[in-house]
C-alpha cells in the first residue's frame, strides 16, 4: 500500500537555526513527490516536486531533496514568516488515478 | 478568480440532511480533484475528473457520497443523509496535464 510518513509531527526553532523535515515514502512507482505549505484557515500551498532521486529544488530559504525512499526539506536560517504546516504528498504512477497521497505534516513554529 | 474557490466556506446542517458542495477551479485546469481533511490531517483523496469525466472515485466513502462536473467546470460534491463523521474540511483542487495541483481553502463542513 501506497504510505507517506513525515517527521517530526511538530518542530520549534529559533529564528536563524536551521533544520530539515523529513518524508519518507513507499509507493509502488513514483511519479512525483510534492511539498506544499499550508497556513491555518487555508488550503496547501504549492512549493516544490521532485520526480527522481537525487533531485533537488530551492525557493529562498527553502530546499527539496529526493532519494529513493525519502525526500528532506531543508530550512536555511528560518523566519518567523516560515511558521507553517509542511505537507508532502506522493503521486504514484501507474494507472488513471493522478490522486496525491498526504503524509500528517510537519508543523513548525519559529519563534525570533 | 486566480485560485480555485470553494462555497459555502461553512456549513452548518443537520444530521440526515443532504448537502451540496461546489467547487470552482482554476480557468482553463482540465481536472478537478475532491479531498477531505480531518483536523492534524493531510487531505485524503475523494474522487477526481477530467473535464467531465470522473476518472477515479475510489476514496468516496460510501454510496451517500457523489461528485459530478456537468461542463467540465465547476463541480459539485454532494453527501446525502448526512451524519456527524462526516463533518470535516472538504477541499478542492484543480491542475493542467502535468502541472501541480493547486487546492482552495476549503469547505468547513458541521453536522449537528
Amino acid at each position: 500500500e501506497d504510505q507517506v510518513t513525515q517527521s517530526p509531527e511538530a518542530l520549534r526553532l529559533q529564528e536563524g537555526e536551521s533544520s530539515s523535515l523529513n518524508c519518507s515514502y513507499t509507493v509502488s512507482g513514483l511519479r512525483g513527490l510534492f511539498w506544499y505549505r499550508q497556513d491555518p484557515g487555508k488550503g496547501p500551498e504549492f512549493l516544490f516536486t521532485l520526480y527522481s532521486a537525487g533531485e533537488e529544488k530551492e525557493k529562498e530559504r527553502l530546499k527539496a531533496t529526493l532519494t529513493k525512499k525519502e525526500s528532506f526539506l531543508h530550512i536555511t536560517a528560518p523566519k518567523p514568516e516560515d511558521s507553517a504546516t509542511y505537507l508532502c504528498a506522493v503521486q504514484a504512477s501507474g494507472g488513471a488515478t493522478n490522486k496525491l497521497i498526504f503524509g500528517t505534516g510537519t508543523l513548525l513554529a519559529v519563534q525570533p | 478568480g486566480a485560485g480555485v474557490s470553494q462555497s459555502p466556506r461553512y456549513k452548518v446542517t443537520k444530521r440526515g440532511q443532504d448537502v451540496a458542495l461546489r467547487c470552482d477551479p482554476i480557468s482553463g485546469h482540465v481536472s478537478l480533484y475532491w479531498y477531505r481533511q480531518a483536523l492534524g490531517q493531510g487531505p485524503e483523496f475523494l474522487t477526481y475528473f477530467n473535464y467531465e469525466a470522473q476518472q477515479d472515485k475510489s476514496g468516496l466513502p460510501n454510496d451517500r457520497f457523489s461528485a459530478e462536473r456537468p461542463e467540465g467546470s465547476i463541480s459539485t460534491l454532494t453527501i446525502q443523509r448526512t451524519e456527524q463523521r462526516d463533518s470535516a474540511m472538504y477541499r478542492c483542487a484543480s491542475s493542467s496535464p502535468g502541472q501541480p495541483q493547486h487546492f482552495g481553502d476549503g469547505t468547513r463542513l458541521s453536522i449537528l
